[in-house]
């Protein structure tokens, strides 16, 4: 059974640009959240995805935007990119139910220069 | 809101030792609580749920309402449990949404 995989694995971007992160979750799995992970910061909640659907949402800026397709894969975007946004993004997958736990992918880090 | 804390951002022991890892959380409802863990360079995965009443590669934890904790416990440490803990709960009306704590980096030295 295939794993959570997320492309590209690493990305160097100029302050400024955009960004799309992809995310290709467990199959049978249409719940998928993302996550931002930095050394201050830790693991920091960005929106999760259900059904092609936005469910929750966390106190990101408007800059970062995701979305969902029919297939449950998702890409997450970040637009005018700042050195702040560099980071490692994670995206986990999980079957619908609170008490079942996220299968994490990889994982992209993302360099902002 | 919901939090997660986890007051020792590293915890040092000896090999054959026991391990508790501290996590205590807010939230007035009734919570899921998780451990996850991060070997160097690995992707973090899932160690153990409080629903399951799992042991995990010799891991358990027990979730306690009264004090709010929900501490991972290992009677004797092994080098390979060398790695970051993450505890995380999940809340009523959140959805899949997990709220993690800042992490707990256990050292086993020999």
């Amino acid at each position: 059974k295939a794993g959570v995989t997320q492309t590209p694995r690493y990305l160097i971007k100029t302050r400024g640009q955009q960004v799309t992160l992809s995310c290709s979750p467990i199959s049978g799995h249409r719940s998928v959240s993302w996550y931002q992970q930095t050394p201050g910061q830790g693991l920091q909640f960005l929106f999760e995805y259900f059904s092609e659907t936005q469910r929750n949402k966390g106190n990101f800026p408007g800059r970062f935007s995701g979305r969902q397709f029919s297939n449950s894969r998702s890409e997450m975007n970040v637009s005018t990119l700042e050195l702040g946004d560099s980071a490692l993004y994670l995206c986990a997958s999980s079957l619908e139910g609170r008490s079942h736990g996220y299968t994490f992918g990889s994982g992209t880090r993302l360099t902002v220069v | 809101a919901q939090r997660v804390t986890q007051p020792e951002k590293l915890l040092s022991v000896f090999k054959g030792a026991p391990v508790e890892l501290k996590c205590n959380y807010s939230y007035s409802g009734s919570p899921e609580l998780f451990w996850y863990v991060q070997y160097s360079r690995q992707r973090l995965q899932l160690l153990l749920r409080h629903i399951s009443r799992e042991s995990i590669k010799g891991f358990t934890a027990d979730l306690n309402k009264g004090e709010t904790s929900f501490h991972l416990k290992k009677p004797f440490a092994q080098e390979e449990d060398s790695a970051m803990y993450y505890c995380a709960l999940s809340f009523t009306g959140g959805g899949n949404k997990l709220t993690f704590g800042t992490g707990t980096q256990l050292k086993v030295e020999l």
